[in-house]
């Protein structure tokens, strides 16, 4: 079975200008989360999404935003970059949202914010 | 509210030593826990899950974790250190309903020193 997807791999954007990430779960699996990684912060949880509903949010503006298509794919979108957002964004995919199901990451998007 | 903490930001070993890792969590109901690797320029991987069956947990490659709630620790030990552990572990804690959010610890860099 595939493992969690992401594209693309790398980005580099300039401050100011928008970027959308995305995400393929394994299949079967219809929950996806998104989270940030950065040497600073750690890893922080962005946003979960289950049958094409936000089921959880994390503490991030309303730049960061995300969707759910009818086949589990995902897609997180951050408007007006800016140079904190440089981080590696990771996608996890899960059987179901209950807080017993595992996660499965992707390998990261790696983001770089000039 | 959940948080978890890792007393350690690095620890070093020796090969063929023993390895402890140490978690603590909090949080409001009877959580689900986990323990995920990170390789360096890889994506996240789970080691092992405690999700309220048996308190000590087996992992892969030899590591295991055990549940105690007295203490609400729950450490992640290998009998024998190899090389190829060196990496960043991450222990995370999820609350029973799927309304609860992920919550990464800030990691443990583990060194294996030959």
């Amino acid at each position: 079975k595939a493992g969690v997807t992401q594209t693309p791999r790398y980005l580099i954007k300039t401050r100011g200008q928008q970027v959308t990430l995305s995400c393929s779960p394994i299949s079967g699996h219809r929950s996806v989360s998104w989270y940030q990684q950065t040497p600073g912060q750690g890893l922080q949880f962005l946003f979960e999404y289950f049958s094409e509903t936000q089921r959880n949010k994390g503490n991030f503006p309303g730049r960061f935003s995300g969707r759910q298509f009818s086949n589990s794919r995902s897609e997180m979108n951050v408007s007006t970059l800016e140079l904190g957002d440089s981080a590696l964004y990771l996608c996890a995919s899960s059987l179901g949202t209950s807080g017993r199901a595992e996660q499965y990451f992707g390998p990261g998007t790696r983001l770089t914010v000039l | 509210a959940q948080s978890v903490t890792q007393l350690d930001s690095h620890v070093s070993v020796s090969e063929g030593t023993p390895v402890l890792l140490r978690c603590n969590y909090s949080s409001s109901y009877s959580p689900s826990l986990f323990w995920y690797v990170q390789h360096p320029n890889k994506g996240l991987q789970l080691l092992l899950k405690y999700t309220s069956a048996a308190t000590l947990v087996k992992g892969i490659n030899g590591f295991e974790a055990e549940f105690k709630k007295s203490e609400t620790s729950f450490h992640l030990t290998k009998p024998s250190a190899h090389m190829s552990d060196a990496a960043e572990y991450f222990c995370v804690v999820r609350g029973g309903t799927s309304y609860d959010k992920v919550i990464f610890g800030p990691g443990t860099s583990l060194s294996v020193i030959p």
